[in-house]
C-alpha cells in the first residue's frame, strides 16, 4: 500500500535544541509540503519541494530547514531559532503536472512540544 | 479504521449552478471537522465545524456538520469560474491526536 510516513508520532524539544521531523513517501510523487496546524488554525504551508535538490520556502519558513536529496524523502529540521515550536506538523505530497490540480495526500502527521 | 470519505470525487457544473459537496466519516473520538480549498499549494481553510446542525456561512458558501449521522456538505451557490478546485474535508481525532484527510472532490465550473 502506497503512502506517506511521517515519524515520529510525538517529539520533545528542549530549549535550544534542533530536531527533525521525518517523512517518507513511496507514491513516486514529485511533489512535497510541510504544513504547521494550530489549534482553530488551518494549515500554513512552511516549505515546499517540487523536485529533488530543490525546494522553496512557504508562508511561515523562518526558523524551519528542509533538505530534498532524494524523491521519496523530505525532513524538517525545527531549529532553536524557531520560538514557538509547538504544533501539529503535517507532511503531504502529490503529483506534479503543468496545468492540473492534484489532491494532496497526507500523512498521519507529528505533534511536537517544548519540554 | 478511521477514514473520511467525500463525495463526489469530481464535479462539472455550469457558472451560477449551485453545489453540495458531501464528507461522511468514522473517526473515533471526533474533535472537530475541517474543510479546505485546494488550488495551487497550501489548501485555503474554509471552515471548522464542531457542533451539529449550526450552518456556518462566508458569501457564497456555506457549511453544516451532523454527529449523529456522521456527516458534513459544502454548498456554494452561484458559483464562478474561481470556484473550480479541490475541495478537502479533513476531520481532527482528539485522543489519538491526528487528523484524516479525505481524497477530495474536484470541481470545475465552466464559464
Amino acid at each position: 500500500d502506497g503512502g506517506i510516513t511521517q515519524s515520529p508520532k510525538y517529539l520533545f524539544r528542549k530549549e535550544g535544541q534542533n530536531v527533525t521531523l521525518s517523512c517518507e513517501q513511496n507514491l513516486n510523487h514529485d511533489a512535497m509540503y510541510w504544513y504547521r496546524q494550530d489549534p482553530g488554525q488551518g494549515l500554513r504551508l512552511i516549505y515546499y519541494s517540487q523536485i529533488v535538490n530543490d525546494f522553496q520556502k512557504g508562508d511561515i519558513a523562518e526558523g524551519y530547514s528542509v533538505s530534498r536529496e532524494k524523491k521519496e524523502s523530505f525532513p524538517l529540521t525545527v531549529t532553536s531559532a524557531q520560538k514557538n515550536p509547538t504544533a501539529f506538523y503535517l507532511c503531504a505530497s502529490s503529483i506534479v503536472e503543468p496545468y492540473s490540480n492534484q489532491p494532496q495526500h497526507f500523512g498521519d502527521g507529528t505533534r511536537l512540544s517544548i519540554l | 479504521e478511521d477514514k473520511v470519505v467525500q463525495s463526489p470525487l469530481s464535479l462539472v457544473v455550469h457558472e451560477g449552478d449551485t453545489v453540495t459537496l458531501n464528507c461522511s466519516y468514522e473517526v473515533t473520538n471526533f474533535r472537530s471537522l475541517l474543510w479546505y480549498k485546494q488550488e495551487k499549494k497550501a489548501p485555503t481553510f474554509l471552515f471548522m465545524l464542531t457542533s451539529s446542525g449550526i450552518e456556518k456561512k462566508s458569501g457564497r458558501l456555506s457549511s453544516i456538520l451532523d454527529k449523529k449521522e456522521l456527516f458534513s456538505i459544502l454548498n456554494i451557490t452561484a458559483t464562478q469560474t474561481g470556484d473550480s478546485a479541490i475541495y478537502l474535508c479533513a476531520v481532527e481525532a482528539e485522543r489519538d491526536d491526528k487528523i484524516i484527510f479525505g481524497k477530495g472532490t474536484r470541481l470545475h465550473i465552466l464559464p
